[in-house]
């Protein structure tokens, strides 16, 4: 099945500054690629996504960029602000089942000082 | 946010006994999925469904059992609960598998004792 990696675990930046979270997958065949956002205490909730096609997609100040050839994608956030601070979710997107379940990457908890 | 209701919100219970946790859906979505998170693990599936009564097994699916008679309801039930299951429990829903969106519902915090 696959496997998501996902780093750093924690990111520490100054308000203002960017931020990057790296993940790389194992099975070529995936072809989705959602980011999630999760506050404390609330639910995973989209950001952004990206699927095999397209090799970058942008929303306001974020982005995510996606290299099919290594595997990997990333997400950046630009102009960090506090409430920004959250842990992110990377996932991959397998469609071989009739399920097409998606595979978590481990989190990354962003904080953002002011 | 999608409609999605999980009950209970929290949930203490002992060691041995059974547990059922509930997922309601009201945006008539065809996949349901129940996820565990666990700090250092992320979320991990546990079990999906594609359709009513067709479920299949996640990644983490020892000591847990799913049913769907129903396209809005999806059922985790732990037989015996152990220790090792106290987490929070996440429920989504995705309207077609294959564009892989999920939204998930705001969760079940179950502790055993």
């Amino acid at each position: 099945g696959e496997n998501v990696e996902q780093h750093p675990s924690t990111l520490s930046v100054q308000e203002g500054d960017s931020a990057v979270i790296k993940c790389t997958y194992s099975d070529s065949a995936s072809n989705y690629f959602p980011w999630y956002k999760q506050e404390l205490g609330k639910r995973p909730q989209l950001i952004i996504d990206i699927r095999s096609n397209v090799g970058e997609k942008k929303d306001q100040r974020i982005a995510v960029t996606l290299n099919k050839t290594a595997k990997h994608f990333s997400l950046h956030i630009t102009e960090t602000q506090p409430e920004d601070s959250a842990v992110y979710f990377c996932a991959a997107l397998d469609s071989y089942n009739a399920g097409n379940m998606l595979t978590f990457g481990g989190g990354t908890r962003l904080m953002v000082k002011p | 946010d999608a409609g999605i209701t999980q009950s209970p919100r929290h949930k203490v219970t002992e060691t041995g006994t059974p547990v059922t946790l509930r997922c309601h859906q009201t945006e008539n979505h065809r996949y349901m999925y129940w996820y565990r998170q666990d700090p250092g693990h992320g979320l991990r599936l546990i079990h999906y469904s594609y359709g009513v009564k067709d479920t299949d097994k996640g990644e983490v699916s020892d000591g847990y059992s799913v049913s769907r008679s129903k396209t809005e309801d999806f059922l985790l039930t732990l037989e015996s609960a152990t220790s090792s299951q106290t987490s929070v429990y996440f429920c989504a829903i995705s309207q077609s598998g294959a564009e892989g969106i999920q939204y998930f519902g705001a969760g079940t915090r179950l502790s055993v004792l």
